[in-house]
């Protein structure tokens, strides 16, 4: 079946720094969304990504939707407390959505 | 003003017993999903249903029934639970189904979860 890399599992930064997270996948997707889990809760949509190529921002978040359509990243700019959690990315093809592992950021302060 | 919404947050029980979990969604919706979210953190769908309709269905035990009495409820019916039914059970929503098609704006919404513990 599909499946969706994410590594590594965790990262560790200091705030204020800027963290890059990747995602790929050996199918092609027509969609990729990427969702933020917080202790306790459900996944919280992001960024979702619409057409090969697109980049798009949200306040400190950057997405890109890879050229070949199998792959995504995730830019956080300026990291602070509050951006700890869990960080999925998910493709979107033909008719469910497939999740990554996840990476587990931790936030020094 | 609730979007998506489950109960119970949290359901405790023993081996063999029969439990529900309901979901609600207020955002006018036509397809909803049930995932099960494991110890590991993985997420996986389990059902869909659009407009009260079984559209997919994960290879989920049958001792696993969802039920749409309507397009703004999705419940969840488990049978003889067993030890490995233990997880996080996310209900989510989205305007249309999950098509991927290109372009088209169908995101998911989720829940906060039913953590399930089964003793």
């Amino acid at each position: 079946g599909q499946q969706l890399n994410q590594s590594p599992q965790s990262m560790f930064i200091q705030e204020g720094e800027d963290v890059s997270m990747n995602c790929t996948s050996s199918s092609i997707f027509n969609t990729w969304l990427w969702y933020k889990q917080d202790p306790g809760e459900g996944p919280v949509l992001l960024i979702a990504l619409y057409k090969a190529g697109e980049l798009t921002s949200n306040g400190r978040l950057t997405a890109q939707f890879g050229i070949t359509r199998k792959d995504s990243f995730l830019n956080i700019s300026a990291s602070i407390p509050s951006d700890v959690g869990i960080y999925f990315c998910a493709g979107q093809h033909p008719s469910k959505l497939t999740f990554g592992k996840g990476i587990t950021l931790s936030v020094r302060p | 003003d609730t979007a998506v919404s489950q109960t119970p947050k949290y359901l405790v029980t023993q081996m063999g017993n029969d439990k529900s979990i309901k979901c609600e969604q207020n955002l006018g919706h036509d397809t909803m999903y049930w995932y099960k979210q494991d110890s590991k953190k993985f997420l996986k769908i389990m059902f869909s249903y659009n407009n009260k309709e079984l559209i997919i269905n994960e290879t989920v035990p049958n001792r696993f029934s969802p039920k749409s009495p309507d397009k703004a409820h999705l419940n969840l019916h488990i049978n003889s639970l067993e030890l490995g039914d233990s997880a996080v059970y996310f209900c989510a929503s989205s305007q249309t189904k999950a098509s991927g098609r290109v372009g088209v704006r169908d995101e998911q919404f989720f829940g906060p979860g039913t953590r399930l513990t089964v003793l």
